[in-house]
């Protein structure tokens, strides 16, 4: 059975750093690209990084780039997020998702998703 | 403002047909396949349809989706209570080079 665990999440002032992580099983996970969304409290869902299946391929939304970086090690079956200079924006529930395809753009779905870990960025 | 337009809210009562729809452009779903994720409430999202309208195994054939152009359409027959949630379209786009969602579609069931 495919799982992803996020860790990592809390609560931390604005201006400062946090390193999500996911952890997944069940797959062989270097044959795959892996992203992250978030859903902010009530509101939808954001894409926010994702990255190919060798970290090639790296992609950011706008709301976070220059300030997240995304990598894997894929010695360990781990996805990260690093996020510095936090905004109260950034405030949401962040979840990892396993794609469909090694790459991490274009023809590709989200399947499944983690449960979740959630950031709150408040002083 | 989402890139991809979708009806905040829809309803039916159970065994009926709805459909919610999901605006695009030329630059996401114009060129890109559409894939619909089902949020049940207080849960992560789910999979639903994947390549405008494949479904994943385990998922009724109850769902459907479709794309035409720059818009596509997830429908549900023989609406249950169980299909209340949120419903989101996604795809990637060109211009933008970032996965594009649409801000949701709450499904009530009366």
């Amino acid at each position: 059975e495919v799982q992803l665990v996020e860790s990592g999440g809390g609560l931390v002032q604005p201006g400062r750093s946090l390193r999500l992580s996911c952890a997944a099983s069940g797959f062989t996970f270097d044959d795959y690209a892996m992203h992250w969304v978030r859903q902010a409290p009530g509101k939808g869902l954001e894409w926010v990084s994702g990255i190919s299946w060798s970290s090639y391929s790296i992609g950011y939304a706008d709301s976070v780039k220059g300030r997240f970086t995304i990598s894997r090690d894929n010695a360990k079956n781990s996805l990260y997020l690093q996020m510095n200079s936090l905004r109260a924006e950034d405030t949401a529930l962040y979840y990892c998702a396993k794609g469909a395809r090694g790459a991490a753009a274009g023809t590709d779905w989200f399947d499944p998703w983690g449960q979740g870990t959630l950031v709150t960025v408040s002083s | 403002q989402s890139v991809l337009t979708q009806p905040p809210s829809a309803s039916g009562t159970p065994g009926q047909r709805v459909t919610i729809s999901c605006s695009g452009s030329s630059s996401n779903i114009g060129s890109n396949t559409v894939n619909w994720y089902q949020q049940l409430p207080g849960t992560a999202p789910k999979l639903l349809i994947y390549s405008n309208n494949q479904r994943p195994s385990g998922v009724p054939d109850r769902f459907s989706g479709s794309k035409s152009g720059t818009s596509a359409s997830l429908a549900i027959s023989g609406l249950q209570s169980e299909d209340e949630a949120d419903y989101y379209c996604a795809a990637w786009d060109d211009s933008l080079n970032v996965w594009v969602f649409g801000g949701g579609t709450k499904l009530t069931v009366l």
